[in-house]
């Protein structure tokens, strides 16, 4: 079975800053997409980046972008020029083709 | 437009009373999904309809009945429940169903209490 794992239950980060939150996942598809969702405290959930395990070049979204390690079975987000709206739990999500897969989330905290 | 809509915004029930949530896409997906989420956990996949049948039942208690009237709207019913069942519920939708690689579009979810 697909597992996500997420190694950083709380992370923060001065507004401005950059930071980085780490995924690993383990498969043995070849074919599949990683997803980085946010989930403020309002609770709805956003998607905020999309990697298709067949691109090599790594996915951006203004701010936010990620590495993708395909060997390593890595996806990490990076979140640069932290704004106090980044804050939110941020839940790492894998689909190989049977269902969407989470991790445990990150609570993101953006200080002031 | 990638909104999907859920109604209602809470929810405060007694364990015998009779509710129902709604959700609405207009995207022209072909699957929708229910979900449950408890606080600082991940969403649980509960059901997954793809073409209004349902594909997917993760074995959730029959106190929660889905029903897909057409490919826009998703309901789940609720009877009898427990006050372990207080949760956020959320709904999804997909372009075809869980089997592809797909995005799944998230409402804004449905915070219930059931007292």
């Amino acid at each position: 079975a697909q597992t996500v794992t997420q190694s950083q239950p709380e992370m923060s980060v001065q507004e401005a800053e950059t930071v980085t939150l780490s995924c690993t996942y383990d498969t043995s598809e070849s074919d599949y997409y990683l997803f980085w969702y946010k989930q403020p405290p309002s609770r709805q959930m956003i998607l905020v980046i999309r990697q298709e395990a067949y691109k090599q070049q790594n996915a951006t979204e203004n701010r936010f972008s990620v590495n993708f390690q395909k060997a390593a079975k890595s996806f990490s987000l990076k979140i640069s020029d932290s704004q106090l709206g980044d804050a939110a739990m941020y839940f790492c999500a894998y689909n190989g083709g049977s269902r969407l897969t989470f991790g445990e989330g990150t609570q993101l905290t953006v200080n002031p | 437009d990638t909104e999907v809509t859920q109604t209602p915004k809470h929810l405060v029930m007694g364990m015998t009373n009779k509710k129902s949530l709604k959700c609405e896409q207009h995207m022209g997906h072909r699957a929708m999904y229910w979900y449950k989420q408890k606080a600082k956990k991940p969403p649980e996949l509960m059901f997954v309809y793809s073409y209004e049948k349902l594909s997917i039942n993760e074995s959730v208690p029959s106190r929660f009945s889905p029903e897909c009237p057409n490919s826009s709207l998703l309901n789940l019913h609720l009877h009898a429940l427990q006050p372990e069942d207080s949760a956020l519920y959320l709904c999804a939708s997909s372009q075809e169903g869980p089997w592809r690689q797909e995005t799944q579009y998230f409402g804004p979810g449905t915070r219930l209490l059931v007292l």
